[in-house]
């Protein structure tokens, strides 16, 4: 039971490059999120998305991008990196259905430094 | 828009001791959701509360729901070493199925 996995764990990258998140979960979940997390602001979404090719944008949606073209996989890419988005980053999933769709799974996260 | 204030930020406490914190929104929720955040990974479910007033227990934590809707509390009794963590309390964004949204977290140290 692999659950839902991220890579990489750790990333260091420069300021305006392309970086790509990934996120890959074996529950068939519909829904599929992601977070980040900052000292002092807790958990933000970023982006979330219901099914395969519905995404919509959350709370600090700006310089990011996903993609859903499989259930399964739920990319995040910082289009150009800069240093506020050094941050730890989370992808969640949960299944629809009353009492069920607000249990959000996480993963294990990504921390990313931009220099 | 839709706010969760958690208390303490932090909290520093010997081993034994019991812990109590709170969540407050000025939004009604329907649901009150705690997660844990052990260092180094993601966020796990603990306790979903969803009716007003409601006490519920997992081991030794106890969560509830505010009667006013607008708040939960979350007690752990007798802490031990691996309580250690950030904890989060979460509820559903209004009328956006499946999207939650979260406190800032209390981080719990304890000192053996």
């Amino acid at each position: 039971d692999a659950g839902i996995t991220q890579s990489p764990r750790y990333k260091i990258t420069e300021t305006g490059r392309q970086v790509t998140l990934m996120c890959h979960q074996t529950w068939s979940h519909s829904y599929m999120f992601w977070y980040r997390q900052d000292l002092g602001h807790g958990l933000r979404l970023i982006y979330y998305s219901a099914a395969a090719d519905i995404t919509d944008k959350g709370e600090v949606p700006d310089g990011y991008v996903v993609s859903r073209s499989k259930t399964e996989n739920f990319p995040l890419t910082l289009e150009s990196a800069t240093r506020s988005q050094t941050s730890v980053y989370f992808c969640a999933s949960s299944r629809p259905g009353q009492g069920q769709n607000e249990k959000l799974f996480f993963g294990s996260g990504t921390q990313l430094s931009v220099l | 828009g839709q706010q969760l204030n958690q208390s303490p930020q932090s909290m520093f406490i010997q081993e034994g001791e019991d812990v109590s914190m709170n969540c407050t929104s000025s939004s009604i929720f329907n649901t009150w959701l705690w997660y844990k955040q052990d260092p180094g990974e993601g966020p796990v479910l603990l306790i979903a509360l969803y009716k007003a007033g409601e006490l519920t227990s997992n081991g030794r934590l106890t969560a509830q729901f505010g009667t006013t809707r607008k708040d939960s509390f979350l007690n752990i009794s007798a802490s031990i070493p691996s309580d250690v963590g950030i904890y989060f309390c979460a509820g559903p964004i209004y009328n956006q199925g499946g999207k939650l949204i979260f406190g800032q977290g209390t981080e719990l140290s304890v000192k053996p």
